[in-house]
């Protein structure tokens, strides 16, 4: 079964804060996602990877930036968290070319106050 | 520019009867569609998918219909279970694209 590991459920954070999300994948999956999930929006994807050190832009990546070191680990960083960041995200990882079916974590749900 | 749209964020559904998703889109492009589920506190699960070159996918109790000509896809489950209640999202994928656009999801009750 492919495994989708955000570091944490729940967190809390002060505006200004610099927040990092972990999210490590045991498949081997080029393709490394974050996305947030706020009601009545769906799913918004902010970044996405299709290898290491490579990165793209998503629909909303303004106040996020993200990390790829190694194929394994997506990193999720908000520079200087504020309030309207407090939302659900979402770490997923596809194969490359397999349909995108995309696999995701249990979420990390991140309040700012 | 919302470019995949599920209209109805709630539908609530007897157990046993057929419980019909709805899910439209506006890019031509788009070639390959795929449904999700998600409990609470859960991330979302892959459910079923369908090709463009297809109108038709099953999978046991779900069945996709897409009508390309109206841009229109609807997920079919039947018979509805309580353990169907979720929140189920629609998404699709434009051709060699390997991100995915999401709808905003719709809430399925099953009532006893």
């Amino acid at each position: 079964d492919v495994k989708v590991t955000q570091s944490s459920r729940y967190l809390v954070k002060r505006t200004g804060e610099k927040v990092f999300l972990e999210c490590v994948q045991d498949m081997d999956h080029e393709n490394m996602f974050w996305y947030r999930q706020d009601p009545g929006l769906g799913l918004r994807l902010i970044y996405f990877s299709y290898d290491v050190k490579m990165k793209e832009k998503g629909d909303i990546p303004e106040g996020y930036s993200v990390s790829r070191e190694k194929k394994e680990r997506f990193s999720l960083i908000l520079e200087s968290a504020s309030t309207n960041q407090t939302s659900m995200y979402l770490c997923a990882s596809s194969l490359e070319g397999r349909g995108n079916i995309q696999y995701f974590g249990a979420g990390t749900r991140l309040s700012v106050l | 520019d919302q470019q995949v749209k599920q209209n109805s964020p709630s539908l609530s559904v007897q157990e046993g009867r057929i419980s019909i998703l709805n899910c439209d889109y506006t890019n031509s492009m788009f070639d390959y569609f795929l449904w999700y589920k998600k409990y609470p506190a859960e991330g979302p699960t892959f459910l079923i998918s369908i090709s463009s070159i297809k109108d038709k996918n099953e999978d046991g109790r779900f069945t996709v219909f897409l009508n390309k000509s109206a841009k229109h896809l609807s997920l079919h489950i039947v018979p509805s279970q309580p353990g169907d209640s979720a929140v189920y999202f629609c998404a699709a994928r434009g051709q060699g694209a390997q991100k995915l656009v999401f709808g905003q999801g719709t809430r399925l009750t099953i009532n006893p």
